[in-house]
């Protein structure tokens, strides 16, 4: 009963690295999310994936970059982690008009 | 802009007592509204989702209505157990994307 896989789980970063946070689900969902998430704001779409091979911009896309690899998995990709990228980051899987499923995020800090 | 408001920001209560959160928003052309529970250091989970031409769900000791004309929803949590302790998440579904509330911190006391 795996549901959505994030890894990993904690990484630290210092300012200018670049990384690839990875998301798989295995529910058959055609759309995925990335999120994050700041203390008191609740959770921001930064990219989504409506189906395989489509993304489309979120509320806050500036600094990152995704891709959808295939049905199952969706990574998003940080190219030159700033300060301000420091947050928790989910992922969620769902069909249409249907509950979003989440992993349990990828707390990233950047030094 | 579209915006979710979540109050309270944080509830304390005895074990036992009914409460009530509240969300409001701001656009009403919504196709849902979802509650989430989200425990510390983990990942959101579902609790009810109310269809824009609902006007309540229920499952077990939770209620959630919407009142779309008002931009409203209420999540009642009936008879609290310390278990309820946990963070609750409204967030409304416009065309492809959720957009969030900050979310209301719950404490049961036992």
């Amino acid at each position: 009963n795996a549901g959505v896989t994030q890894t990993p789980k904690f990484q630290v970063l210092k300012t200018g690295q670049s990384m690839t946070l990875q998301c798989a689900q295995d529910m058959n969902h055609n759309s995925m999310y990335w999120y994050r998430q700041d203390p008191g704001m609740g959770l921001r779409l930064i990219y989504y994936s409506a189906s395989e091979g489509t993304t489309d911009k979120g509320e806050v896309p500036n600094g990152y970059n995704v891709s959808r690899l295939n049905k199952r998995e969706f990574s998003l990709r940080l190219e030159s982690a700033a300060p301000s990228q420091t947050s928790v980051y989910f992922c969620a899987s769902s069909e249409v008009r249907q509950p979003q499923h989440f992993g349990d995020g990828t707390r990233l800090s950047i030094l | 802009k579209q915006e979710v408001t979540q109050i309270p920001a944080a509830l304390s209560v005895p074990e036992g007592e009914n409460l009530v959160l509240n969300c409001s928003f701001t656009d009403s052309a919504i196709y849902n509204l979802q509650w989430f529970r989200q425990d510390p250091g983990k990942g959101l989970t579902s609790l009810l989702l109310i269809q824009s031409s609902q006007r309540e769900q229920t499952s077990g000791r939770l209620n959630a209505s919407l009142d779309k004309s008002s931009g409203r929803s209420t999540l009642y949590i009936a008879a609290s157990q310390p278990g309820d302790s946990a963070t609750y998440l409204c967030a409304v579904e416009y065309g492809n994307k959720l957009v969030f509330g900050a979310g209301t911190i719950l404490r049961v006391k036992s």
